[in-house]
């Protein structure tokens, strides 16, 4: 199975750049997604094969990578973005997901 | 628009089997694939398995013994039947749509399922 990495938290500040990171332990080429999960709710796509912005996502989101290591990059950072963020490779089976970061605000 | 809705019991006892209907609306499962996720109180997530496009199927490794997923296109409607429960399958069950490779671009609310004497 493809393992996926992710950092647990990351604190930022409102109106600041963050990045959140994940990494494969085998290459998953651009078959990489990004979601976002407010408590209590549904996960939402944000990026799709690894660099594609999902309709209706704001541009304050974007994503790069290739291979094994990806990124998530929120630029900048609202309140409303507090939130759990998964990745999720389909370039095999099983479909994996990260373990998520969680955005915290400084 | 696009609908995804799980149904089933709350509750089930350990050892038995547990039933999910994913109700969909908006498209029609013979273009996409339907996928169950699962989500542990305060855990992450964890893909179940898929019914794809043309009827086949696909699961989860460490579920695949007692898994099943099918579906009735006519209504709409995905199944998911689990057996021999165990307390570590509590979870919110999500249903979600496949698309493009596949990642999934709607969900359910989700159906939060306990299992518990």
């Amino acid at each position: 199975d493809t393992v996926l990495t992710q950092s647990p938290a990351l604190a930022v500040s409102l109106g600041q750049r963050v990045t959140i990171s994940c990494r494969a332990s085998k290459s998953v080429s651009t078959y990489m997604h990004w979601y976002q999960q407010k408590s209590g709710q549904q996960p939402k796509l944000l990026i799709y094969s690894a660099s594609n912005l999902e309709s209706g996502v704001p541009s304050r989101f974007s994503g790069s990578g290739s291979g094994t290591d990806f990124t998530l990059t929120i630029d900048p950072v609202e309140a409303d973005d507090i939130a759990n963020y998964y990745c999720q490779q389909s370039n095999e089976l099983p479909l994996t997901f990260g373990s998520g970061t969680k955005l915290e605000i400084k | 628009q696009v609908q995804l809705k799980e149904s089933g019991p709350g509750l089930v006892q350990p050892s038995q089997t547990l039933s999910l209907t994913c109700t969909v609306s908006g498209f029609s499962l013979t273009s996409n694939s339907v996928h169950w996720v699962r989500q542990p109180p305060g855990k992450g997530l964890e893909w179940v398995g898929a019914i794809w496009s043309g009827g086949s199927t696909d699961y989860n490794s460490a579920l695949k013994s007692r898994l099943s997923i099918s579906r009735d296109t006519s209504k709409s409607q995905v199944f998911l039947k689990m057996n021999s429960l165990q307390t570590e399958d509590t979870a919110i069950y999500f249903c979600t749509r496949g698309k493009l490779g596949p990642t999934f671009d709607y969900w359910g609310q989700g159906v939060m399922v306990t299992v518990s004497s």
